[in-house]
């Protein structure tokens, strides 16, 4: 899992809940991922961040919101909003210009509605 | 746009022989392809790419992959399979300017002792 770190391992949430999902690298890296991983569905991009102060909407990004204030951190906010968030969250990171770079990810972050 | 299809949900093999998982991808351009694999309740880790050159791509823990263009396809091998193979495998793709990834839906490994 190289040098991203996310937490908690595991998380769980109440309807109607707000919860953020840490994500920190030190590898140095400017772009950073989050992707939502769901059984059968492979991932599917939330938000990227390629610089500090700046993110993008991916695929996915509607009851999430994101922050970039530091190079090293990329947490994820799951709103009430959001209205299946059960799932498996894994943050990435890559140098910025990293369409032939691989990413690096995390060891997931596993959020359970209850 | 770019996407990928790996066709199968499951692949079964008995240990020792030759495992393959299968990758088409569509995308603009010329692509830049990859693969991960992941274990239960972990993130991804990258086992091997192809960006330019070589067709065949060695990558890590004895696994290949050749690259295909007329076929659109980037297809994973092993010689001998292990039981330790046994994972989730993805194929992702991206292309010159675009530093967002596409992935696959994921194949199941399973390897029989």
């Amino acid at each position: 899992d190289g040098g991203i770190t996310q937490s908690p391992k595991y998380l769980f949430r109440k309807e109607g809940q707000n919860v953020t999902l840490s994500c920190e690298q030190n590898l140095n890296h400017d772009a950073m991922y989050w992707y939502r991983q769901d059984p059968g569905q492979g991932l599917r991009l939330i938000y990227y961040s390629q610089i500090v102060n700046d993110f993008q909407k991916g695929d996915i990004a509607e009851g999430y919101s994101v922050s970039r204030e530091k190079k090293e951190s990329f947490p994820l906010t799951v709103t009430s909003a959001q209205k299946n968030p059960t799932a498996f969250y894994l943050c990435a990171s890559g140098p910025v210009l990293s369409n032939y770079n691989e990413q690096f990810f995390g060891p997931g972050t596993r959020l359970t509605v209850l | 746009a770019q996407s990928v299809a790996q066709p199968e949900d499951q692949v079964n093999v008995a240990e020792g022989n030759p495992l393959t998982v299968k990758c088409t991808y569509s995308v603009s351009g010329n692509p830049y392809l990859f693969w991960y694999v992941q274990y239960p309740n972990r993130g991804l880790q990258f086992l091997l790419k192809y960006i330019t050159g070589d067709n065949l791509v060695k990558g890590s823990y004895g696994f290949e992959a050749e690259f295909n263009k007329s076929q659109t396809s980037f297809h994973l091998k092993k010689p001998s399979a292990l039981v330790s193979d046994s994972a989730l495998y993805f194929c992702a793709v991206s292309y010159y300017g675009n530093n967002r990834l596409a992935f696959g839906k994921g194949n199941q490994v399973v390897v029989i002792p």
